[in-house]
């Protein structure tokens, strides 16, 4: 099965904590690609990362990290030091490496609290 | 940039009318994509378009019939609409098959069926 699931159906924090959201993949494929998007309230979705499943470094991009480890099928999204314009749905999504779908999970809430 | 371009952006259908999703984009790019966002169910693709002239199904394809005769426009066409087809609706492309890179979404449409 191709899935991807988001337990974390929605978060609060308050300003200035950390927040990690969860991303749990599965797929049959070997190689396969992994995203990250967040879905502010004006609606549309926006890009926030695409990793290939042979580049597990982790990255990192202002108060952006995201951690992938393939052992335990995860691509965690961690945001450092909140802000209120964080706030935001945000989704983790999948494409196996023969097909041209993307695979999403349901999304997370987060709510930042100021 | 206008990028994907959605109308409308707002609909109300009574059960059994038929109406057109239009979907534009102004980047060149070959793919394109709808969805439809169901609260507390991610997204789930309808259909897509790899090129002009070319179109598949999805995950959720029924109900639903799609056009592709230029780059720049996909329509989205629902026949005889129902209460399930209730959701927003969201255009995205992507210059790339959708594992190489990003998709860009227009700002969705949401349609209630009443």
């Amino acid at each position: 099965a191709q899935k991807v699931t988001q337990a974390q159906t929605e978060i609060s924090v308050v300003e200035k904590e950390d927040v990690t959201l969860d991303c749990v993949y599965e797929t049959r494929d070997t190689t396969y690609y992994l995203f990250w998007y967040k879905q502010p309230p004006s609606g549309e979705l926006v890009f926030l990362i695409r990793r290939n499943s042979f580049d597990e470094q982790n990255e990192i991009s202002g108060r952006y990290s995201w951690n992938f480890q393939k052992s335990t099928s995860s691509f965690n999204f961690t945001i450092t030091a909140s802000q209120v314009v964080d706030s935001a749905v945000y989704f983790c999504a999948l494409t196996p490496n023969r097909d041209d779908k993307i695979i999403f999970g349901k999304g997370t809430r987060l709510h930042i609290l100021p | 940039n206008a990028g994907v371009t959605q109308t409308p952006k707002f609909r109300i259908l009574k059960i059994g009318q038929s109406m057109t999703l239009q979907c534009t984009q102004d980047m060149n790019h070959n793919y394109m994509y709808w969805y439809r966002q169901d609260p507390g169910m991610g997204l789930k693709l309808i259909y897509y378009s790899v090129g002009a002239g070319i179109t598949d199904k999805g995950e959720v394809p029924n109900g639903y019939n799609v056009s592709r005769s230029t780059t720049e426009d996909f329509p989205l066409r629902l026949e005889l609409a129902a209460p399930s087809q209730t959701s927003v609706y969201f255009c995205a492309s992507s210059y790339d098959r959708a594992r190489n890179t990003e998709a860009f979404f227009g700002q969705g449409t949401r349609l209630t069926v009443v």
